[in-house]
């Protein structure tokens, strides 16, 4: 079954760091989402994306955080400047269009000291 | 922010018995409510999708009912398993297509 792979799956960084996180969406699939788990809190959408740009972002997605579909296979997101409350999960998904059903990475568990 | 609460946060139950969970969610602008699974390290795996009143759905031991006029789910869980033990994520699809989660119900399954 196609998947959704997130790399690294953890990463610690500095704060004020720059991180990449990066994805490979399923092939086919033509809506890309990244959201979040900060530890104890629920899920939290932070982006989409869809037709080589941001279709929607959350209040979260400031400045700090862009998003880039840099070739035909890899989705990224990008923290400028990592602060300690950037300290979470990140999932990326996608989804087809044709269905409502989202396919999930595994997730980076990023940490920020 | 749209509210999607999930009860129990958390249960226990013996090997052999059956168990079961609500997800409430706004009954206004409904597309879809989705339920995953989820194992620590591992991708969220989708259960199910639903989006008629009235639904039920089944996978094996685990299905779902849907009410979209009172706003709640439930799951349940027939004849639990050890492999059964994760964390059981409701989440609201908008019609914006984003996912609102609910803070999820883990669930622990004792042999």
């Amino acid at each position: 079954e196609p998947e959704v792979t997130q790399t690294p799956s953890h990463q610690v960084t500095q704060m004020g760091q720059e991180v990449i996180l990066r994805c490979v969406p399923i092939s086919n699939h033509l809506y890309f989402y990244w959201y979040r788990q900060i530890l104890g809190q629920k899920v939290e959408f932070l982006v989409s994306f869809y037709n080589n740009e941001i279709s929607e972002k959350s209040e979260i997605f400031d400045d700090q955080f862009s998003v880039e579909r840099p070739d035909g296979s890899n989705f990224t997101l990008k923290i400028r400047s990592t602060k300690l409350e950037d300290s979470a999960m990140y999932f990326c998904a996608s989804r087809d269009g044709g269905n409502y059903g989202y396919t999930f990475g595994s997730g980076t568990r990023l940490t920020v000291v | 922010i749209l509210n999607v609460e999930q009860s129990p946060q958390s249960l226990h139950v013996q090997e052999g018995d059956s168990t079961n969970f609500t997800c409430s969610f706004p009954s206004s602008n409904f597309y879809a409510l989705h339920w995953y699974r989820w194992e620590t390290a591992k991708s969220p795996e989708a259960l199910f999708v639903m989006t008629l009143n009235g639904d039920e759905k089944k996978k094996g031991r685990i299905s779902a009912t849907l009410n979209t006029k009172e706003g709640y789910s439930y799951l349940y869980i027939k004849g639990s398993q050890p492999e059964d033990s994760a964390t059981y994520l409701c989440a609201f699809m908008g019609n914006d297509y984003k996912l609102s989660f609910g803070a999820g119900t883990t669930v622990t399954v004792r042999a």
